[in-house]
């Protein structure tokens, strides 16, 4: 696709749910990264990915989070037993190479009721 | 640990003014300082970077310098428009890791 791509741009969910957020990187771009953002502050690093594997997950804030990339392309972000400290916009972006310049997508924004 | 620190919060400017961002880094390995402006709701978009081999680049209206001794890098614009009114973050990297730490953004305003 034209950019980064990812759904849901809203999702509401109740404290102790599982959810499910994709990505779908820039056609071509071997480097994906999940970031994170709460109002007012800069987006925070949750994990990278080089092709399918996870070269960074130091920004995962806990084991209740979790991130896949099976193919090399598509991305999934997985939350579980969400907490209402989890509600933020989540960031996916992605790069042609790791130091390329890296190009993020609309985010989803997470609200956990 | 890594750590980007970014001043000032708030920028208040006359169109046609110009407006500086100033950003230090504790990482001394960083070695690439990427800018993205930022609209309520919308992405993060970059708007310049520059990387720790030269000291300064300029894109029309926006430049950016890196002192890496002092480990502090900077945003400049020139001419200030009321578009240009957004979200400015900066950002400090390894290229070889991938991994951005970001500012905390600064609110840019300006006033026709």
């Amino acid at each position: 696709g034209a950019g980064v791509s990812q759904t849901p741009s809203n999702k509401v969910t109740e404290k102790g749910k599982y959810v499910e957020l994709r990505c779908d990187p820039i056609s071509g771009h071997t480097a994906l990264y999940w970031y994170r953002q709460s109002l007012g502050q800069g987006p925070e690093f949750l994990i990278y990915f080089q092709g399918t594997g996870a070269a960074d997950d130091s920004g995962l804030p806990n084991d209740r989070f979790f991130a896949v990339r099976p193919e090399g392309s598509v991305s999934t972000l997985k939350i579980q037993r969400t907490e209402r400290g989890d509600s933020a916009v989540y960031l996916c972006a992605s790069s042609s190479g790791v130091g390329n310049t890296i190009y993020f997508g609309e985010g989803s924004w997470l609200t956990v009721v | 640990g890594e750590n980007v620190e970014q001043h000032p919060s708030t920028l208040s400017v006359q169109e046609g003014d110009s407006a500086v961002i100033k950003c230090t880094y504790s990482d001394s390995a960083s070695n690439y300082f990427p800018w993205y402006k930022q609209e309520l709701g919308k992405r993060p978009q970059l708007i310049i970077d520059i990387r720790s081999n030269v000291g300064e680049k300029k894109d029309q209206r926006i430049a950016v310098t890196l002192n890496k001794t002092a480990k502090h890098f900077s945003l400049h614009i020139t001419e200030t428009q009321p578009e240009d009114s957004a979200v400015y973050f900066c950002a400090a990297s390894r290229s070889n890791t991938g991994k951005l730490i970001f500012g905390q953004g600064t609110t840019l305003q300006v006033k026709p």
